[in-house]
């Protein structure tokens, strides 16, 4: 597609619910993130796909959150038995490069809005 | 850890007036810089980027900034800002040893007022 794309654009889910979120990245880019972004503040880093493979899950703030690319390209952001804490908006972004090439910028999705109540 | 603050949480400056919006870095290495816009209900995008070569950068929308290696700063900058540019701005640092991952600033609300 010409951007990255992520589904739903918002999803309300009741305390304890199981959600998932989707991003299809730029065809062709080899690297993917998800950033968590609450109310006020900036992005922050969750995980990173280089291709299939999970190399940086180091963000992810519980046992709760699982990630998955298992084709490299489409990637699934998994929230089980969700908490109030969890509400805020999920981006996910796509770059071309591989490490340790660090300048080309990633391009990001709108995210998704999660309303944990 | 790269990291970079923005000092101010908004930004008001009339239409057509320069605008400026702060940034400084921490980085162990070369950095790696990036501002980002954000509009309501949208996702981030991407306005410019310092990799290496000249301090000055040009980005989209009129955009540029200012890379200061001796002040650590690369302050966002627009010569006539106008209503349209109201929007939320974010500075990044880009960790080449953290995966390539972005620190994001907090972001800074820019009003531009008629």
């Amino acid at each position: 597609g010409a951007g990255v794309s992520q589904s739903p654009r918002y999803k309300v889910a009741k305390r304890g619910q199981d959600v998932a979120l989707r991003c299809d990245p730029i065809s062709g880019h080899v690297s993917l993130f998800w950033y968590q972004q609450a109310l006020g503040q900036g992005p922050e880093f969750l995980t990173y796909f280089q291709n299939e493979a999970q190399l940086d899950k180091s963000g992810l703030p519980s046992d709760r959150f699982f990630a998955e690319r298992p084709e490299g390209s489409v990637s699934t952001l998994k929230i089980q038995r969700t908490q109030q804490e969890d509400s805020a908006v999920y981006l996910c972004a796509s770059s071309l490069e591989v490490r340790p090439v660090a300048n080309t910028e990633a391009f990001f999705g709108q995210g998704t809005r999660l309303t944990v109540v | 850890a790269q990291s970079v603050a923005q000092p101010e949480d908004q930004v008001n400056v009339a239409e057509g007036n320069p605008l400026t919006v702060k940034c400084t870095y921490s980085v162990s290495g070369n950095p790696y810089l990036f501002w980002y816009v954000q509009y309501p209900n949208r996702g981030l995008q991407f306005l410019l980027k310092y990799i290496t070569g000249d301090n000055l950068v040009k980005g989209s929308y009129g955009f540029e900034a200012e890379f200061n290696k001796s002040q650590t700063s690369f302050h966002l900058k627009k010569p006539s800002a106008l209503v349209s540019d109201s929007a939320l701005y974010f500075c990044a640092v880009r960790d080449p040893y953290g995966n390539n991952r972005l620190a994001f600033g907090k972001g800074n609300q820019v009003v531009v007022i008629p």
